[in-house]
């Protein structure tokens, strides 16, 4: 089945920095990369996803960028702000209808 | 329009008990899937229903667990004979089939 790791487990950063999050998946026949944000207590909210047919997806300060040939996706935050303090996941999709499967996630911390 | 409904919010049980977790989709969305996330862990699948069928539950354990979805309801992910091991924060995500996939806040599952 998919298999997804994600990297780094935890990140601290500046406010106003930058923050990059990198996961890679095994099966080569998934086609939807989605990002979530999960914050304590919560259920994961869906900030950004892309499809297989598209390299990169802005959205204000976050992107999300997609190699196909070498099965790894990012997701980029400019700016950050202590709001964005949260657990980041990436997950991986083969086709509608199927199971999402997860990376392992990232503590996000934004020191002001 | 409502987000993923999801009860309780907390569930406490003794060893040995039953657990009922309660999932209403968003309005129009007939698909729903189960993931459990234990402490500082990822999300991990458990089942993917839609309304009456089980479509796959690679991810429930063979025995104690079963879930539901019937045509008139919420769904339900059902624990019988609870251990501490199915201590765990269980979450409900709902779509209408597409690829995005919306969480529920989650019930958190506390076997003493």
């Amino acid at each position: 089945g998919e298999n997804v790791e994600q990297h780094p487990s935890t990140l601290s950063v500046q406010e106003g920095d930058s923050a990059v999050i990198k996961c890679t998946y095994s099966d080569s026949a998934s086609n939807y990369f989605p990002w979530y944000k999960q914050e304590l207590g919560k259920g994961p909210q869906l900030i950004i996803d892309i499809r297989s047919n598209v390299g990169e997806k802005k959205d204000q300060r976050i992107a999300v960028t997609l190699n196909k040939t070498a099965k790894h996706f990012s997701l980029h935050i400019t700016e950050t702000q202590p709001e964005d303090s949260a657990v980041y996941f990436c997950a991986a999709r083969k086709a509608a209808g199927n199971k999402l499967t997860f990376g392992g996630g990232t503590r996000v911390l934004v020191k002001p | 329009n409502a987000g993923v409904m999801q009860n309780p919010r907390h569930l406490v049980r003794r060893r040995g008990q039953e657990a009922r977790l309660r999932c209403s989709p968003m309005k129009g969305h007939s698909h729903v899937y189960w993931y459990r996330q234990l402490p500082e862990e990822g999300l991990k699948f458990m089942v993917y229903l839609q309304k009456e069928n089980i479509i796959d539950e690679s991810g429930m354990p063979k025995e104690r667990f079963s879930a539901e979805f019937p045509k008139e309801g919420p769904s339900i992910l059902r624990i019988q004979q609870v251990v501490r091991g199915d201590s765990a924060a269980y979450f409900c995500a709902s779509s209408p089939g597409y690829e995005k996939l919306f969480f529920g806040s989650g019930t958190q599952l506390s076997v003493l």
